[in-house]
């Protein structure tokens, strides 16, 4: 199986701060590769797909980037309603394998 | 637009089996995949398999071979997954997910608990 590392686990930044999310994948994914956002309560949703194809609705503030092995979600003048955990997840090879999860909270 | 409702949230016995429904809606059912996913302890999450409606070709996660059963019912665009002999490792919530080579709406969840 494919293994998503991805970092860090937990996040504390400002609003109106630029973070980044990392993903690593133990082998060439092409980029296939899909970030997820989960609010607190809520099911996962899609963000970004094919690692930098920005899905209907996301605020432009949302980009994606890599390739290969290494991916980043960026998030441009943090809001408050982004504070959610995000996920990576590759769809490359079969099974489908997701990152741990990055926690983002308000500092 | 595109919704997948789940069935209610379940408590079930140890050694016990239970089923879900996913129903779809806004969409051709048979013309997409349908997958589920399976997040514990509140946040990792695991691709269980896939199932084509329109065929009823599954694809499992080999973790989940033997422990998880897809099915659909064309007639009322619903998906089911059954997962059997429940142990506490079970204990989670389970997505049904629509895949277009990416898992692009889900559903609602369904908290399993396990507890005797």
């Amino acid at each position: 199986d494919i293994q998503m590392t991805q970092s860090p686990a937990s996040l504390s930044a400002s609003l109106g701060e630029t973070v980044t999310i990392e993903c690593l994948a133990s082998e060439d994914i092409y980029s296939n590769l899909a970030w997820y956002q989960q609010k607190p309560g809520k099911s996962p949703q899609l963000l970004i797909y094919y690692a930098n194809s920005l899905n209907d609705g996301v605020p432009s503030r949302f980009s994606g980037s890599g390739s290969g092995t290494q991916y980043s979600l960026k998030i441009n003048s943090l809001q408050s309603e982004d504070v959610s955990i995000y996920f990576c997840q590759q769809n490359y090879d079969s099974p489908r394998t997701f990152g741990g999860g990055t926690k983002l909270e308000l500092k | 637009q595109v919704k997948l409702l789940q069935s209610g949230a379940a408590l079930v016995k140890p050694g016990a089996s239970v089923k879900m429904s996913c129903k779809a809606s806004g969409y051709t059912f048979t013309d997409y995949w349908v997958s589920w996913v399976k997040q514990s302890h509140g946040k990792s999450l695991e691709w269980i398999g896939e199932i084509y409606p329109n065929s009823g070709a599954t694809n499992f996660n080999e973790k989940f071979k033997g422990k998880a059963t897809l099915t659909v019912d064309k007639s009322t665009s619903t998906a089911y997954m059954e997962l059997s002999r429940l142990t506490s490792e079970d204990s989670a919530i389970y997505y049904c997910t629509r895949w277009t080579e990416v898992l692009d709406y889900w559903g609602q969840g369904v908290m399993v608990t396990v507890s005797s």
